[in-house]
């Protein structure tokens, strides 16, 4: 089965910085992979699909990039509304798996 | 709008039976395929289940021989069925829908049912 690793678990972040979370994948799983937001109490939200494509009606603000094994989520300039839990998943033969999360806070 | 609405969630104990139910809207159900993820609180994201448009079922390691899903699209709805709970089974369980056609990613989500199994 493969493993996604994301990096780090917690991100201490002010509004406005950049932000990387990483993830990476135990082996090579091309182009498919997702980011999800998380917010206490909520359902997760689709971000990213396919490694880099912004799904609908989400900011600009966020990217994503990477193939292969390793992947990274970019926040541009991180706001209010985007301090969470961002989780990674992949698919591959009937195995859906997600990254074990990175809670970005407050610094 | 297109929505999902979970229901059937609650308190059961160890060895019993739950059956959640998932409520589509706003979309051709029978086009795409439905999961069930959960999340234990302050856990990880955990995939449970699909049921594919054809019928075809896939499950987890951890839920094998004890769940069951199910759809019935005449009426828009998914379900899961659960017996012989542990209490590793307590978890928000949400239904998803699955955006295979070059996406592989999970674009719709309910708001999850809470299921505690304990005695």
């Amino acid at each position: 089965d493969i493993q996604m690793t994301q990096s780090p678990s917690t991100l201490s972040a002010s509004v406005g910085d950049r932000v990387t979370i990483t993830c990476r994948a135990s082996q090579s799983i091309s182009s498919w992979l997702a980011w999800y937001q998380q917010k206490p109490g909520k359902a997760p939200k689709l971000l990213i699909y396919k490694a880099s494509s912004l799904e609908s009606g989400v900011p600009l603000r966020f990217s994503g990039s990477g193939s292969g094994t390793e992947f990274t989520l970019t926040i541009s300039s991180l706001q209010p509304d985007d301090f969470a839990t961002y989780y990674c998943q992949h698919y591959n033969s009937y195995l859906w798996t997600f990254g074990q999360g990175t809670k970005v806070e407050i610094k | 709008e297109v929505q999902l609405v979970e229901s059937g969630g609650g308190l059961v104990q160890p060895g019993g039976s739950l059956r959640l139910s998932c409520a589509a809207s706003g979309f051709t159900f029978s086009s795409y395929d439905m999961h069930w993820v959960r999340q234990a609180t302050g856990k990880n994201l955990e995939w449970v289940s699909v049921i594919g448009t054809a019928g075809d079922t896939y499950y987890s390691g951890s839920v094998k021989g004890r769940f069951t899903i199910s759809r019935e699209n005449a009426k828009n709805s998914l379900y899961l069925q659960m017996n012989s709970l542990r209490a590793g089974d307590t978890a928000v369980y949400y239904c998803a829908r699955w955006h295979g056609s070059g996406a592989y990613a999970f674009d719709i989500w309910g708001q999850g049912t809470m299921v505690t199994v304990s005695s």
